[in-house]
């Protein structure tokens, strides 16, 4: 079965530094990988994906994520994080395999960015 | 593009009534998915359809929760009889699955629950 992990709930950082917000997944087949963004009493909204090819994809608003495929991981960074990037931050996976398809999401991570 | 819309926006009802949410999704979007998320966690998909046929119903609890979409374009989703758990906020979302497993989802604002 998949799964994804999300294993900080809480990350903080100051204005200007960078930001890196984990996770790890687990599929059977070939992953496919994508990254959302809630702010507060809004949907979720798509940042990036992972489907093939280069590892480091990049996404909205400047992040990025590094796909990793020895250690299971696609984390979510930005070279230097602004305060309007607080926000709660999914993973989410699907296998692309068989007939599953299924959108499977992290617990979520809440980035707080200071001044 | 217009975004997914749902109303209402919050809902407040007692334990054991019925509610019904409502979605209308982008247009030309042939998939639509209503999820539930919980306080602290993940959305979790409920129920998949693919225009108007389900593709996968398998975490959605079927003895209190329904859904459909008629005409394959907007859905309802309704909760009869409620229970405390089912507080959560229910998110539908479209996607335009030329290839189902590229396309990104599009959220709405979705519609939050508190059962009394």
């Amino acid at each position: 079965a998949q799964s994804v992990a999300q294993p900080e709930d809480q990350v903080n950082v100051a204005e200007g530094n960078p930001l890196t917000v984990k996770c790890t997944y687990s599929v059977s087949g070939n992953p496919y990988l994508f990254w959302y963004v809630q702010y507060p009493n809004r949907g979720l909204q798509f940042l990036l994906k992972y489907i093939t090819g280069d590892n480091l994809v990049k996404g909205s608003y400047g992040f990025e994520a590094e796909f990793n495929k020895s250690q299971t991981s696609f984390h979510l960074k930005k070279p230097s994080a602004l305060v309007s990037d607080s926000a709660l931050y999914f993973c989410a996976v699907r296998d692309g395999t068989g007939q599953g398809g299924k959108l499977i999401f992290g617990q979520g991570t809440e980035l707080s960015v200071k001044p | 593009e217009a975004g997914v819309a749902q109303s209402p926006r919050y809902k407040i009802i007692e334990k054991r009534q019925s509610v019904a949410f409502w979605c209308n999704p982008i247009s030309g979007h042939a998939t639509l998915y209503w999820y539930q998320q919980i306080l602290g966690q993940g959305p979790k998909l409920l129920i998949q359809f693919q225009n108007n046929g389900v593709v996968d119903d398998s975490q959605l609890p079927k003895d209190r929760f329904s859904a459909e979409r008629l005409k394959g374009v907007d859905s309802t989703l309704k909760i009869q009889p409620a229970k405390l758990e089912d507080s959560a906020v229910y998110l539908c979302a479209s996607s335009f699955e030329r290839n189902s497993f590229n396309s990104p989802l599009h959220f709405g604002n979705g519609t939050r629950l508190t059962v009394t």
